[in-house]
């Protein structure tokens, strides 16, 4: 069964310093999300390619977060300098169209001491 | 993003008992969606509803989109061990040009034995 693959699984960092997330989403999905989940709360999107393209970034923190699809396949997701607040679990997603087949990785835990 | 409401924040039943739980929102959705998340994993799609009224099911789990279509409900049937997790509900916001998923801030299920 296809799936979407991040890495790390896990990642302890500490503040100020940088940290990077990988996504490589189902094969063939143009639309690939990454969401940030805070322990106790719902996923919250934080940026959407379509293809190569940006198309919705408005939450995302752009003055520490950055993302980028180069070729339209995987992402990495970039903080820098990270903070103890950014402590959370990571998870990208794709879909082939709309809700259906949105499919979530597993997603990269993040931990800022 | 419309904020979603769940209810109950979390339950503790005894495998066998039947669980119901919702979802609400002030604002008219077309889409319906039921997520399920199990600890250190991204959350998996368990039923999808597109239509006012509409009433469908998954094995053990039943979902309807409300006639009003504000509101949502989840029902799981004899509960089981492995029936413990987060559920949340989600909507498609179709504020950028593709769509993306807006979550509550679920519900979390203890089964026990």
């Amino acid at each position: 069964e296809a799936e979407v693959a991040q890495s790390p699984r896990y990642k302890i960092t500490e503040k100020s310093q940088a940290v990077a997330f990988w996504c490589d989403p189902i094969s063939g999905h143009a639309t690939l999300y990454w969401y940030r989940q805070i322990l106790g709360q719902g996923p919250e999107l934080l940026v959407q390619f379509q293809d190569e393209s940006v198309v919705d970034d408005s939450q995302l923190p752009k003055d520490r977060f950055s993302a980028e699809r180069l070729k339209g396949v995987d992402s990495t997701l970039k903080i820098q300098p990270a903070e103890l607040g950014d402590s959370a679990m990571y998870l990208c997603a794709s879909s082939l169209r709309g809700a259906d087949g949105y499919t979530f990785g597993s997603g990269t835990r993040l931990t800022v001491v | 993003g419309q904020q979603l409401n769940q209810s109950p924040q979390s339950m503790f039943i005894q495998e066998g008992e039947d669980v119901s739980m919702n979802c609400t929102s002030s604002s008219i959705f077309n889409t319906w969606l039921w997520y399920k998340q199990e600890p250190g994993e991204g959350p998996v799609l368990l039923i999808a509803l597109y239509k006012a009224g509409e009433l469908t099911s998954n094995g053990r789990l039943t979902a309807q989109f409300g006639i009003t279509r504000k509101d949502s409900f989840l029902n799981i049937s004899a509960s089981i061990p492995s029936d413990v997790g987060i559920y949340f509900c989600a909507y498609m916001n179709y504020g950028g040009s593709q769509g993306n998923l807006i979550f509550g801030k679920g519900t979390k299920l203890s089964v026990k034995p």
